[in-house]
């Protein structure tokens, strides 16, 4: 069954600390990737996508992701994080192959920054 | 800010009634997608308009159904509830229905039945 996998529930660490975060995926064919954030209170945000191109793609606040179609994984890094980044993290991914491309989200990661 | 808003953010009501939430997709968007977030199963994909037209159905119940207007706003009529539909429903939007395209969340309707 198509589905997508974000393998830590809950991460807590300490700010300066390094941040990845593991999604993999089960879905054969052409894929497109994303990151969500959904900070307290508030809606989703776009982090970072992949569409195609160089699988090394940086986005907003200093996140970034790799794209390695052998291990079928989209693992979200960020070098340093800050305790503004406490937030809930969606992976997520449309396949080609699904009619109207709608997302299939991971159950999500909740992260919390301690000071 | 999205640019996507939903109306209302809170809505309370007793099992067995009806509800209507309301999303108005980005400006110049043509697709709105509804999903639905609860704590035991995650975000799914209800359902998906595109300029009007139902293009994707994803797990929406018999009970609910959506319809999007000329202005390219968006409805979603939940009927019969229960217990199990409280929920954070977002609605989301894009340019077209292109493969390759971003979604655009809105705030949420979060629905709690009583």
């Amino acid at each position: 069954a198509q589905s997508v996998s974000q393998h830590n529930h809950h991460v807590i660490l300490s700010e300066a600390a390094s941040l990845e975060l593991g999604c993999n995926y089960s879905y054969g064919g052409t894929v497109n990737l994303f990151w969500y954030v959904q900070y307290p209170g508030q809606h989703l945000q776009l982090l970072l996508k992949y569409f195609s191109g160089d699988p090394l793609v940086k986005g907003i606040k200093g996140f970034e992701a790799e794209f390695i179609k052998s291990k079928f994984s989209f693992n979200l890094r960020k070098p340093s994080v800050q305790w503004s980044d406490t937030a809930e993290y969606f992976c997520a991914v449309n396949a080609a192959s699904n009619s109207g491309y709608a997302l299939n989200f991971g159950k999500g990661t909740s992260l919390l920054v301690t000071p | 800010d999205s640019g996507v808003t939903q109306t209302p953010k809170h809505l309370i009501t007793a099992t067995g009634q009806r509800v209507t939430l309301r999303c108005s997709p980005r400006s110049g968007d043509l697709s709105v997608y509804w999903y639905q977030q609860s704590l035991d199963q995650g975000l799914q994909f209800l359902i998906q308009y595109y300029n009007g037209e139902e293009r994707a159905k994803g797990n929406i119940l018999e009970r609910f159904s959506a319809q999007q207007f000329p202005d390219l706003h968006s409805e979603l009529n939940l009927s019969s509830l229960e217990l199990g539909d409280s929920a954070l429903y977002f609605c989301a939007s894009s340019v077209t229905s292109r493969f390759e395209e971003t979604q655009y969340f809105g705030p949420g309707t979060r629905l709690l039945v009583l």
